[in-house]
């Protein structure tokens, strides 16, 4: 079945280490999304990528990096640099270009830091 | 910068209500304006759409929402909830620069009482 694929749904880490959540669709999709989820506050956007080999900074980048080698994969790493990284991690894609925008959401990563 | 304000964070209703959640957004230019909706342990997913035409739109499960233009709004209706849409529910903008910039509001909890 076509679909987001986010890995794991579940992790640790322990304050100082950098981690790398995974994102993997197989919908063909251009564009990409990682947004960070914290109750009363919806869904802020760290990074996008239209497409592959460019990306932009959302605005909550500060403290999280990604790449876009390939279509279908936009992993997001959370660096020690980001101050409060516990937190829900969702994924995303969509058709890019104006007109579209319907975003399919992967199951999300919980992040935890102890 | 675009944003988008959901004024009302929890909404309580009894069955047979009916519903109306405000959103709006700033933005002067032409938008793509979306409500999504997060059932309990389920993904996010796509109840409706603007892009253009008809302000009026039509989603899934009864619900409709109205853009304003000159009230900078896309509120979310239903005449009539049912326990099973206790939710959360997003509302979101595309828009700006880059089209594919989805930006999403801070969500309404939204519980029903049998």
């Amino acid at each position: 079945d076509g679909g987001i694929t986010q890995s794991p749904k579940y992790l640790f880490r322990k304050e100082g280490q950098n981690v790398t959540l995974s994102c993997e669709q197989n919908l063909n999709h251009d564009a990409m999304y990682w947004y960070r989820q914290d109750p009363g506050q919806g869904l802020r956007l760290i990074y996008y990528s239209q497409i592959v080999n460019d990306f932009q900074k959302g605005d909550i980048a500060e403290g999280y990096s990604v790449s876009r080698e390939k279509k279908e994969s936009f992993p997001l790493t959370v660096t020690s640099a980001q101050k409060n990284p516990t937190a829900f991690y969702l994924c995303a894609s969509s058709i890019a270009g104006q007109g579209t925008g319907e975003l399919f959401f992967g199951e999300g990563s919980r992040l935890t830091v102890l | 910068a675009q944003s988008v304000s959901q004024h009302n964070h929890h909404v309580i209703l009894s069955e047979a209500a009916s519903l109306e959640l405000g959103c709006n957004y700033s933005y002067g230019g032409t938008v793509n304006l979306f409500w999504y909706v997060q059932y309990p342990g389920q993904h996010l997913q796509l109840l409706l759409k603007y892009f253009s035409g008809d302000p009026l739109v039509k989603g899934i499960k009864g619900f409709e929402a109205e853009f304003i233009k000159s009230k900078f709004s896309f509120n979310l209706r239903k005449p009539s909830v049912q326990w099973s849409d206790t939710a959360e529910y997003f509302c979101a903008v595309n828009a700006g620069s880059s089209a594919s910039k989805i930006i999403f509001g801070s969500g309404t909890r939204l519980s029903i009482r049998p």
